[in-house]
C-alpha cells in the first residue's frame, strides 16, 4: 500500500494548519500512523506515534487523528512558531509489520 | 541515555558493495530493534527493513530483499547494514535507528551519506 501526503504546504505563524496523510489500500485504523519531523540537515524525530500520542517534549500544539471514513491519518499544528517549519512523514505498517512512510510534506511558515 | 553513531561518508562504484556501521551506547544492542532508513537527495524516506521483535527477524522492505543484508554483532554492539550490487540510485543518506521509549523509531544515528558514481 501507500500513503499518500500533500508535497507541501504553508500557514503564517500563529496559524493552524493541518496535514493529511490517506492510506491507499488497506484499513487506515488496524496498523498504528506515527508522525516524524524532519529538520534541514537533521535525522528524523517523532511527533506523533501509535496514531495520537504525543512523545514526551513535543508541545501540546501537535496533535493527530484517524478518519476511517476517508482512510486517512491528520497531523495537525495549531499555533504555529518558525521553529515548526520542516518536512513531516506519516508512516504505518502493512500486515507483516513492515513499515511504509509517506512521500512527505513541507510546511512553511510564513 | 542510548546513542547510535554511525561510519563514515562512502563513495562507491557501480556493482559494488557497501557496508555501514551502526554503533550503539548507552544501551545493548539486544535491548534495541534496530532499522534502517535511507534518503536520496531531496526525496523522502524509505524504510530498507528492521528486526521485528514479534517473529525474532529480520525483515526486509520487499524492493530491497536479496541485495540488502542486515546483521549485529552483540558482541560489539554494533549493526551493519550492506548493499550489494549497488547503483546510481543508491545514493542516499543511510539511517539506523530504533524504538526505545515509544512505539516509534525514535532514536536515529547521524546518518551515513553513500555515493554511487563511476
Amino acid at each position: 500500500f501507500m500513503l499518500t501526503q500533500p508535497h507541501s504546504v504553508s500557514e503564517s505563524p500563529g496559524k493552524t494548519v493541518t496535514i493529511s496523510c490517506t492510506r491507499s489500500s488497506g484499513s487506515i485504523a488496524t496498523n498504528y500512523v506515527q508522525w516524524y519531523q524532519q529538520r534541514p540537515g537533521s535525522a528524523p524525530t517523532p511527533v506523533i506515534y501509535e496514531d495520537d500520542q504525543r512523545p514526551s517534549g513535543v508541545p501540546d500544539r501537535f496533535s493527530a487523528s484517524i478518519d476511517s471514513s476517508s482512510n486517512s491519518a491528520s497531523l495537525t499544528i495549531s499555533g504555529l512558531k518558525t521553529e515548526d517549519e520542516a518536512d513531516y512523514y506519516c508512516q504505518s505498517y502493512d500486515g507483516s509489520n513492515h513499515r511504509v512512510f509517506g512521500g512527505g510534506t513541507r510546511l512553511t511558515v510564513l | 541515555q542510548v546513542h547510535l553513531v554511525q561510519s563514515g561518508t562512502e563513495v562507491k562504484k557501480p556493482g559494488a558493495s557497501v557496508k555501514v556501521s551502526c554503533k550503539v551506547s548507552g544501551y545493548t544492542l539486544t535491548e534495541l530493534s534496530m532499522h534502517w532508513v535511507r534518503q536520496a537527495p531531496g526525496k523522502g524516506l524509505e524504510w530498507m527493513g528492521g528486526f521485528d521483535p514479534e517473529n525474532g527477524e529480520t525483515i526486509y522492505a520487499h524492493k530491497f530483499q536479496g541485495r540488502v543484508t542486515m546483521t549485529e554483532d552483540t558482541s560489539t554492539d554494533t549493526a551493519y547494514m550492506e548493499v550489494s550490487s549497488l547503483r546510481s540510485d543508491d545514493t542516499a543518506v543511510y539511517y539506523c535507528a530504533s524504538p526505545v521509549i515509544i512505539d516509534a523509531l525514535d532514536v536515529w544515528g547521524q546518518g551515513t551519506t553513500v555515493t554511487v558514481s563511476s
